[in-house]
C-alpha cells in the first residue's frame, strides 16, 4: 500500500526565515510526487510535479527537490501570503490515483 | 473559464435523508475525481472517471454513487446519509498533455450530518 507521511504537521516562521517541509513515501514505483498548496475553506491548488529523483522545481520563494524517498519543500524568506496548508501526493507508476499526505499546515507570522 | 464549479457550498442532511453534490467543468478534461477532507486529514479518493460513461471506485466509495453522462459533469449521489459522511467533498478534473497529472479543484461542499 502506498503512504505518504508528511512532516511536521505544523510550522510557524517569521517572516523572513526560511525553512523546509518533508514528504516522505512508500510506493512500489513512483511515476510522480505532487505538491498542492491548499487555503483554509478552498480547495487545493496544484504547485509542483517531480518525476525522478534529483529533480527540482521552482516557483517564486518555493522549490521542491526529490530523492527516492522523500521530497522537500524549501520556502526561502516567506511571507505572510505563503501561510497555507501544503499537501504532497504520489501516483505510482501502475496506478491511476493520489496518495495524499495529511499536509502541513504553515503560518507566517508578519 | 470558470474551471470546477460545485454546489451547494454547504449543506446540513438529517440521517437517511439523501443529496447530489453537483460538480461541473469547462475545461474539457476527460478525468474527473470525487474526494472527501476529513479536519486535519489528506484527500481521500471516493471515486473517478476516466471519460463520459466511465467510473471506477476509489478508495473509500461506500454510501455514494456516481455518473458521468458528459465530459462537463460529474455528480456524486449520497443515499441514506449517515454521520459518518461529515465531511468536506472535493471535485477535481485533471488535464491531458501538458498538464497530465495536475489536478483543479473545486472550491468544496461542506457537508453535516446529523
Amino acid at each position: 500500500e502506498d503512504q505518504v507521511t508528511q512532516s511536521p504537521e505544523a510550522l510557524r516562521l517569521q517572516e523572513g526565515e526560511s525553512s523546509s517541509l518533508n514528504c516522505s513515501y512508500t510506493v512500489s514505483g513512483l511515476r510522480g510526487l505532487f505538491w498542492y498548496r491548499q487555503d483554509p475553506g478552498k480547495g487545493p491548488e496544484f504547485l509542483f510535479t517531480l518525476y525522478s529523483a534529483g529533480e527540482e522545481k521552482e516557483k517564486e520563494r518555493l522549490k521542491a527537490t526529490l530523492t527516492k524517498k522523500e521530497s522537500f519543500l524549501h520556502i526561502t524568506a516567506p511571507k505572510p501570503e505563503d501561510s497555507a496548508t501544503y499537501l504532497c501526493a504520489v501516483l505510482r507508476t501502475s496506478g491511476s490515483r493520489l496518495t495524499f499526505g495529511e499536509g502541513t499546515q504553515l503560518t507566517v507570522n508578519p | 473559464n470558470a474551471g470546477v464549479t460545485q454546489t451547494p457550498k454547504f449543506r446540513i442532511l438529517k440521517i437517511g435523508q439523501s443529496m447530489t453534490l453537483q460538480c461541473t467543468q469547462d475545461m474539457n478534461h476527460n478525468y474527473m475525481y470525487w474526494y472527501r477532507q476529513d479536519p486535519g486529514m489528506g484527500l481521500k479518493l471516493i471515486y473517478y472517471s476516466v471519460g463520459a460513461g466511465i467510473t471506477d471506485k476509489g478508495e473509500v466509495p461506500n454510501g455514494y454513487n456516481v455518473s458521468r453522462s458528459t465530459t462537463e459533469d460529474f455528480p456524486l449521489r449520497l443515499e441514506l446519509a449517515a454521520p459518518s459522511q461529515t465531511s468536506v467533498y472535493f471535485c477535481a478534473s485533471e488535464g491531458t498533455g501538458a498538464t497530465t497529472y495536475e489536478q483543479y479543484f473545486g472550491p468544496g461542499t461542506r457537508l453535516t450530518v446529523t
